[in-house]
């Protein structure tokens, strides 16, 4: 049952280097999501998808991107690492309804530094 | 200003009492409302859900929505250690062309002592 799959678990990273963090899921979920947590912050929306080759804007996109060749995955690719983007980040992924809202399985995180 | 609005606590209670949390909004849009639990260095958890305005009750937990007062609450009965954690409220205007988009509060954190 391995659901939502974020690697790495952790990462530290000087600044202005780039790195990719790896999101895979096996429930084929239309719709996934990537999620920056801080102190006191809740969760923001950074990009989401809502099918292969489908990407749009979340709340604080600035300094990411993303792409989905495929239904399983869903990378986030920092393009020049800055201090500011130390935060836990965290993968969702749900299924779509036409119905509406349904429920985020969110994977365990990754925790990044940027020194 | 936030649009979903959560105070951080932390919120301390002896075992067995009566956990109240709740959430403030201002997008009149919101139809979804949701309650995410999430333990230490783990990643958050549905706990409930509801649709509009009204009551579900799930075991311990029950959750209100009040749309005319933009107001949502979470109440844990009987509370055990176990309950220990992070409580999240999110919202979703629930148009399928969005994505599922969440919006989250800042997250409540609780601690029920034994």
């Amino acid at each position: 049952n391995a659901g939502v799959t974020q690697t790495p678990k952790f990462q530290v990273l000087k600044t202005g280097q780039s790195m990719t963090l790896q999101c895979a899921q096996d429930m084929n979920h239309e719709y996934m999501s990537w999620y920056r947590q801080d102190p006191g912050m809740g969760l923001r929306l950074i990009h989401y998808s809502v099918g292969a080759g489908i990407t749009d804007q979340g709340e604080v996109p600035n300094g990411y991107n993303v792409s989905r060749s495929t239904t399983e995955d869903f990378p986030l690719r920092l393009l020049s690492a800055a201090p500011s983007q130390t935060s836990v980040y965290f993968c969702a992924s749900s299924y779509s309804w036409q119905g509406g809202s349904t429920e985020a399985f969110f994977g365990q995180g990754t925790r990044l530094t940027v020194v | 200003q936030k649009e979903v609005e959560q105070d951080p606590g932390p919120l301390s209670v002896p075992e067995g009492a009566i956990v109240s949390l709740n959430c403030t909004y201002s997008n009149s849009a919101f139809q979804y409302f949701m309650w995410y639990r999430q333990y230490s260095r783990k990643g958050p958890e549905l706990l409930m859900y509801t649709y509009s305005s009204g009551n579900k009750e799930d075991g311990r937990f029950t959750a209100q929505v009040d749309k005319s007062s933009k107001y949502i609450s979470l109440f844990i009965r009987d509370s055990q250690p176990s309950d220990s954690a992070t409580y999240l409220c999110a919202m979703s205007g629930g148009v399928k062309a969005a994505g599922n988009k969440l919006t989250f509060g800042g997250g409540t954190r609780v601690l029920v002592k034994p």
